[in-house]
């Protein structure tokens, strides 16, 4: 089974500090994604990577950044925290299932990441 | 902006009854289309995915795929209460110049109680 490891389940930190989120998969998956996920609002992208050292922007990328220095880790920065990114954060990495159709990406997620900012 | 839409729930159903959920997208050039299961506290997990117009089944459950009405929906026959659960409806659009790596847009969720 692919596993995707997240670092901490939970996390308190304090408005202005930087926090990472880490994250590592154990199945050399191209395709990595953040997520967080808000009552109401379901999973927004924040930023994936397709490649080591390459990335993209989500659909709500600000406030954050991300770093993938080795194919199987990637890292989700919050540069000066602030209390509106208090959310549950979860991870993906993705495997294109050549053989089951077009656009067979399934995602496996990690257990998620409780971020409270206060 | 492309989107997702789910019907809004919360849906409740007796045991053994066929529970349906639906979901809607607005990008026409979307390819595949997932139902995921989050049990409160968990992360989602893949219940099936469909890429083809019409019905595609796994054992309780059946996805229903319309691309011309835009529409996919997912039904669960012989309902548990095992099944009380988030259903997320996601949707893997065509990125520009065909490559899709799997930016997968969700549906906000339906909340499912399937009570004894």
């Amino acid at each position: 089974d692919v596993k995707v490891t997240q670092s901490s389940r939970y996390l308190v930190k304090r408005t202005g500090e930087k926090v990472f989120l880490e994250c590592v998969q154990d199945m050399d998956h191209e395709n990595m994604f953040w997520y967080r996920q808000d009552p109401g609002l379901g999973l927004r992208l924040i930023y994936f990577s397709y490649d080591v050292k390459m990335k993209e922007k989500g659909d709500i990328p600000e406030g954050y950044s991300v770093s993938r220095e080795k194919k199987e880790r990637f890292s989700l920065i919050l540069e000066s925290a602030s209390t509106n990114q208090t959310s549950m954060y979860l991870c993906a990495s993705s495997l294109l299932l050549r053989d089951r159709g077009p656009g067979a990406n399934v995602l496996t997620f990690g257990a998620g990441s409780r971020l409270t900012v206060l | 902006q492309k989107e997702v839409e789910q019907n809004s729930g919360p849906l409740s159903v007796p045991e053994g009854a066929i529970a349906s959920l639906n979901c809607t997208y607005s990008d026409r050039g979307s390819q595949s289309f997932f139902w995921y299961r989050q049990y409160s506290g968990k992360s989602p997990e893949l219940i099936m995915f469909i890429y083809s117009n019409g019905d595609k089944e796994d054992g309780r459950f059946t996805a229903q795929l319309n691309k011309a009405s835009q529409y996919v929906s997912l039904l669960i026959r012989d309902s548990q209460p095992s099944d009380s659960a988030t259903y997320l409806c996601a949707v893997n659009p065509l990125a520009a110049g065909g490559t899709s790596y799997g930016k997968l847009t969700f549906g906000q969720g339906t909340i499912l109680t399937v009570h004894p």
